[in-house]
């Protein structure tokens, strides 16, 4: 049983290139969390997803961000117009949902932006 | 916005010695979780403990949690170099249908062999 897997581990974009980082939860798990972590940082939350739907995106810039869960395939948060403030490492986590689960967390994608 | 705050932000000690880790929040919450991120790795989940628990064991973990107080105190006893790693607290929201978590900054514990 795989755990949460995110691609790619590293991807480096010039500025204004887009970025898409993807992330495949757990097999059984509904719900799809993003975070993004800057170096000796904390996690900053950035959106919440269950299939087809955003349940809360109140941690995502109002701009060139966004981010999916469709019916088939993984979990995909795209950013548009990268700028060197972009760089970071971006988590996906995901759990079955309700109050009484840890989340799985991925090894996250590191994104540089040149 | 509803998220844990950890102390010390670092914290350095010997092998074998114990280790404690502090969490502090700001609003009612359904659980506390904790969670360890090893150097460039994702976060691994520790423990959760709800908010009508008070105490909490999984092996050399003990985590306590303290309504009242509004914060939980995680435990490492008998450390070991191999716990040398960032420790997360992260929180929910009581008052919302989300159970999305935020996390704190973190509490950076070095274990010396």
């Amino acid at each position: 049983n795989a755990g949460v897997m995110q691609n790619p581990r590293h991807l480096v974009r010039r500025r204004g290139q887009e970025a898409r980082l993807r992330c495949s939860p757990m097999k059984g798990h509904s719900h799809v969390y993003w975070y993004r972590q800057l170096p000796e940082e904390g996690l900053k939350f950035m959106v919440y997803l269950q299939k087809e739907n955003i349940i809360d995106e109140s941690g995502m810039p109002k701009e060139r961000f966004s981010a999916e869960f469709p019916k088939e395939g993984p979990s995909i948060l795209r950013i548009q117009q990268v700028v060197r403030g972009d760089s970071a490492a971006y988590f996906c986590a995901s759990s079955p949902g309700g109050q009484n689960y840890g989340y799985t967390f991925g090894s996250g994608t590191r994104l540089t932006v040149v | 916005s509803q998220q844990g705050e950890e102390d010390p932000q670092a914290l350095s000690i010997q092998e074998g010695e114990n280790a404690t880790m502090n969490c502090s929040y700001k609003t009612s919450i359904n659980n506390l979780q904790w969670y360890r991120q090893n150097s460039g790795r994702g976060l691994v989940h520790l423990i959760l403990i709800r908010s009508n628990e008070r105490e909490k064991h999984s092996g050399r973990l003990r985590v306590t949690l303290d309504t009242s107080k509004k914060s939980s105190s995680l435990l490492i006893t008998a450390s070991r170099a191999a716990d040398t790693a960032s420790y997360f607290c992260a929180t929910d929201a009581y008052n919302t249908r989300n159970n999305d978590m935020r996390f704190g900054a973190g509490t950076r514990l070095t274990v010396k062999p």
